[in-house]
């Protein structure tokens, strides 16, 4: 079975403008989970999707949003890009909102630098 | 709310030595603990997860975490360790059921092993 995919791995952006990620989950999974990594705030969770509706949201500013396609893929969005956005983005699957009963898998992430 | 607390930021441990990383969480509801690993330029990977049940959890790579709920604590060992084991490790929480929190883990700072030859 395929694990999680993210695209791009590498993104390289200016001040001002805006991104979008991908993540394709594991084939039958259906909730998706982001999570941003920095060195200063270590792992802090964005929001998660399930069935193409946002389940739960973290505490970030509104210039991050999400969506998800029938097909359970994953798309986050950052505008008006801010240095401090520089970060990996992690995306993680998992069958349902067992709440930690279904193991997250992780995928590869997208390294995104803000010049 | 729930907070974790990763007493060690850097671990490092020579090559078939034992390691421990401790791990502290607070919570005013019961959590599901988990410990993930990162390795170098990489996602997290599961190493253990604790639910319910027995306190002494056994993972993948020879790694086993215990469950202390007196002490909230769920530390992470391995007997013996590799060089192989050199990663960033990550000790996360999730309070159960759908209605508190979905799949939303929030994590402690990390511990980066670093083993030594």
């Amino acid at each position: 079975k395929a694990g999680v995919t993210q695209t791009p791995r590498y993104l390289i952006k200016t001040r001002g403008q805006q991104v979008t990620l991908s993540c394709s989950p594991i084939s039958g999974h259906r909730s998706v989970s982001w999570y941003q990594q920095t060195p200063g705030q270590g792992l802090q969770f964005l929001f998660e999707y399930f069935s193409e509706t946002q389940r739960n949201k973290g505490n970030f500013p509104g210039r991050f949003s999400g969506r998800q396609f029938s097909n359970s893929r994953s798309e986050m969005n950052v505008s008006t890009l801010e240095l401090g956005d520089s970060a990996l983005y992690l995306c993680a699957s998992s069958l349902s909102l067992a709440g930690g009963g279904d193991t997250q898998y992780f995928g590869p992430g997208t390294r995104l630098t803000v010049l | 709310a729930q907070s974790v607390t990763q007493l060690d930021s850097q671990v490092p441990v020579f090559e078939e030595a034992p390691v421990e990383l401790r791990c502290n969480y607070s919570s005013s509801v019961s959590v599901y603990l988990f410990w993930y690993v990162q390795y170098p330029n990489q996602g997290l990977q599961l190493l253990l997860k604790y639910l319910s049940g027995s306190t002494l959890v056994k993972g993948i790579n020879g790694f086993e975490a215990e469950f202390n709920k007196s002490q909230t604590s769920f530390h992470l060992r391995k007997p013996s360790v590799h060089i192989s084991d050199t990663a960033e490790y990550f000790c996360a929480v999730i309070p159960p059921g759908i209605k508190a929190a979905g799949n939303k883990l929030t994590f402690g700072g990390g511990t980066r092993v670093l083993v030594k030859p």
